[in-house]
């Protein structure tokens, strides 16, 4: 069965860092390119960025670029989002969603939340 | 960058109904174009991929349609589950994937 399982959530002041983790389970990992994608409290999804399966690909959506950075760890099936100078406007539930190729994402995580306030 | 709207933004049906809710993208973007439903509190599951393929597990009353840039997902018979917010998304370009704002589906 495939499993993604986010953590690393929590509360933060403005300008604060927090690093989320997702750990994938129930297939071949380093074979499948993975995002991040988040949901403001009441709000639609926001794909916020993409890793390819070598990690030779990297994307990130306008509003985080140059503040978070994805990664990956295929030794410990694990992909991560490094988010720093964070914002009230990165509030967020974050998932992570595995990538089918060229066909959307088929596999989502429970998701973690992320609360920016002082 | 690719634009997503969808329509309505909300909708009001019954159990039983036959809906139907559109998505029309920015620019053509072939066939990558996807379905997702999200029930509250939970995270999005794919539905459909690639315009209108099913995705594994996925009842046979979803059906997606479409070409180039205006794309449809109906519902043949509403079921109590299916009341939940519905999201297009495209994949054509991956530096910048882009969802719909979404459509809620409500019960009448």
């Amino acid at each position: 069965e495939v499993q993604l399982v986010e953590s690393g959530g929590g509360l933060v002041q403005p300008g604060g860092s927090l690093r989320l983790s997702c750990v994938a389970s129930g297939f071949t990992f380093n074979t499948y390119e993975m995002n991040w994608v988040r949901q403001a409290p009441g709000t639609g999804l926001q794909w916020v960025s993409y890793i390819s399966s070598f990690s030779d690909t990297i994307y990130y959506a306008d509003s985080v670029k140059g503040r978070f950075t994805i990664s990956r760890d295929d030794a410990k099936n694990s992909v991560y989002l490094q988010m720093t100078s964070l914002r009230a406007e990165d509030t967020a539930v974050y998932y992570c969603a595995r990538a089918k190729i060229g066909s959307g994402f088929d596999y989502w995580g429970q998701g973690t939340l992320v609360t920016v306030s002082s | 960058d690719i634009q997503m709207t969808q329509s309505p933004s909300s909708l009001s049906a019954s159990v039983g109904d036959r809906v139907t809710i559109t998505c029309r993208a920015s620019q053509n973007v072939r066939t990558y174009l996807n379905w997702y439903r999200q029930k509250p509190g939970k995270a999005p599951e794919l539905l459909i991929y690639a315009i209108s393929r099913l995705q594994s597990g996925v009842p046979s009353r979803f059906s997606g349609s479409g070409s180039g840039a205006d794309f449809t997902l109906t519902i043949s018979s509403l079921q109590p589950e299916d009341f939940a917010t519905y999201y297009c998304q495209q994949s054509y370009t991956t530096h910048m994937y882009t969802f719909g704002q979404g459509t809620k589906l409500e019960v009448k």
